[in-house]
């Protein structure tokens, strides 16, 4: 079973603090998403990354940065955490098959992050 | 960049009829159209998905189209039960460039009624 986990479910911040978001995946995936998830807009994408120390910027990159320096490992960053970037914040990775495209999503179970 | 247009935002259905969600995409590139699951506070899952080079395909009571001419996809679910309750997601993605990407659809939450 591939299993993603996330370093918090819930995390209170204060605006302007340096936020860290972790995320970490047992299945040696190539691929790694960030996505925050708000009502009524579904599933945006932060940031990717498809091998380690390579990342791209997804839908909504502003205000964020990640890292990845290992490859089970992804790190979402807030900077200077703003209260618009209160949200629900989602992992993911997927395999990568040579010459296919690669599949399934594997979430993890997400952290409400609250900015105040 | 693609752009996946989702709807209805919302679906009440009673126990034992179908449903259908219905998804357009932008990107003519696309040649992958997954479906996720998600139930109240749990991580979306898939459900099932379809390529390009289908038309149709399904699973159980779950089903998917793909109109590539239309670029429109469907879910439909027949004999909804109240487990089917959750909010569904639709996504496209494609092979070429950024391969590893899925653009989603807003969402359609579903509810069956017992």
């Amino acid at each position: 079973d591939v299993k993603v986990t996330q370093s918090s479910r819930y995390l209170v911040k204060r605006t302007g603090e340096k936020v860290f978001l972790e995320c970490v995946q047992d299945m040696d995936h190539e691929n790694m998403f960030w996505y925050r998830q708000d009502p009524g807009l579904g599933l945006r994408l932060i940031y990717f990354s498809y091998d380690v120390k390579m990342k791209e910027k997804g839908d909504i990159p502003e205000g964020y940065s990640v890292s990845r320096e290992k490859k089970e490992r992804f790190s979402l960053i807030l900077e200077s955490a703003s209260t618009n970037q209160t949200s629900m914040y989602l992992c993911a990775s997927s395999l990568s098959l040579s010459g296919q495209f690669s599949y399934e999503q594997y979430f993890g179970p997400g952290t409400r992050l609250t900015v105040t | 960049g693609e752009n996946v247009e989702q709807h209805p935002s919302t679906l009440s259905v009673q126990e034992g009829d179908s449903a259908v969600i219905k998804c357009t995409y932008s990107d003519s590139a696309s040649n992958y159209f997954p479906w996720y699951k998600q139930e109240l506070g749990k991580r979306p899952q898939l459900i099932i998905d379809i390529r390009s080079n289908v038309g149709e395909k399904k699973d159980q009571r779950i089903a998917v189209t793909l109109n590539k001419t239309a670029k429109h996809f469907s879910l439909h679910i027949t004999e909804t039960q109240p487990e089917d309750s959750a909010v569904y997601f639709c996504a496209a993605g494609n092979s070429g460039g950024s391969n590893y990407k899925l653009t989603f659809g807003k969402g359609t939450l579903l509810t069956v009624n017992p």
